[in-house]
């Protein structure tokens, strides 16, 4: 276990409200991720870090931000939340090399 | 751009019968696979991977897979199902190539298991 943790594990917003999903981990791995699970996708890469204050975008990345500020935490903002973003978001944390990546417990989102 | 494709989206087999779970993937060189596992409401927990060596892998909970290049495969066995395998299964793979250590995920299979 990866020590990983999100916050808050499960909320519902109305469309048009900025969210802010939080990320914790206390293992210090160098990476971070962001990642969306919709029943028939899988997971998919909405961003992720490469370190402190470096980010990159996934596939899925439109309407969504992210920040680091410190290793340990790493957060995703919807700007202005849409239904299309309800979903399940799973933060991961990984070292570099051999790719195996740490998952935490997952936050369900509802935008009405 | 690497794809993971996981046939069958749901799988249902008896208890104690054997559990296979397809996973083929393209890449243009070998990458590193992996099978997650998810149990309801909880996050993905690593089952198995490959990197190098022994294209035979033996994970948790008495699963395994084999890598085999030459049909660009990663499948799941488990010779004796049980009613605590029931969940979501994952196949990902991951680009050699580049830092990032970015996976690409297949679609998911759900596995239920008959009493």
């Amino acid at each position: 276990d990866a020590g990983i943790t999100q916050s808050p594990r499960h909320k519902v917003t109305e469309t048009g409200t900025p969210v802010t999903l939080r990320c914790h981990q206390t293992e210090n791995h160098r990476y971070m991720y962001w990642y969306r699970q919709d029943p028939g996708h899988g997971l998919r890469l909405i961003h992720y870090s490469y370190g402190v204050k470096d980010t990159d975008k996934g596939e899925v990345s439109d309407g969504y931000s992210v920040s680091r500020s410190k290793t340990e935490d790493f957060l995703l903002t919807l700007e202005s939340a849409t239904s299309s973003q309800t979903s399940v978001y799973f933060c991961a944390t990984g070292l570099a090399g051999v790719g195996e990546q740490f998952f935490g417990p997952g936050t369900r989102l509802t935008v009405l | 751009a690497q794809s993971v494709t996981q046939l069958g989206s749901h799988v249902s087999v008896s208890e104690g019968a054997l559990v296979l779970l397809r996973c083929n993937y393209s890449s243009s060189v070998p990458p590193y696979l992996f099978w997650y596992v998810q149990y309801p409401n909880q996050g993905l927990q690593l089952l198995l991977k490959y990197t190098t060596g022994a294209t035979l892998v033996k994970g948790i909970n008495g699963f395994e897979a084999e890598f085999k290049k030459s049909e660009t495969s990663f499948h799941l066995t488990k010779p004796s199902a049980h009613m605590s395998d029931a969940a979501e299964y994952f196949c990902a793979v991951s680009d050699r190539e580049t830092s990032g250590s970015r996976l690409t995920f297949g679609e998911g299979t759900q596995l239920t298991v008959n009493p």
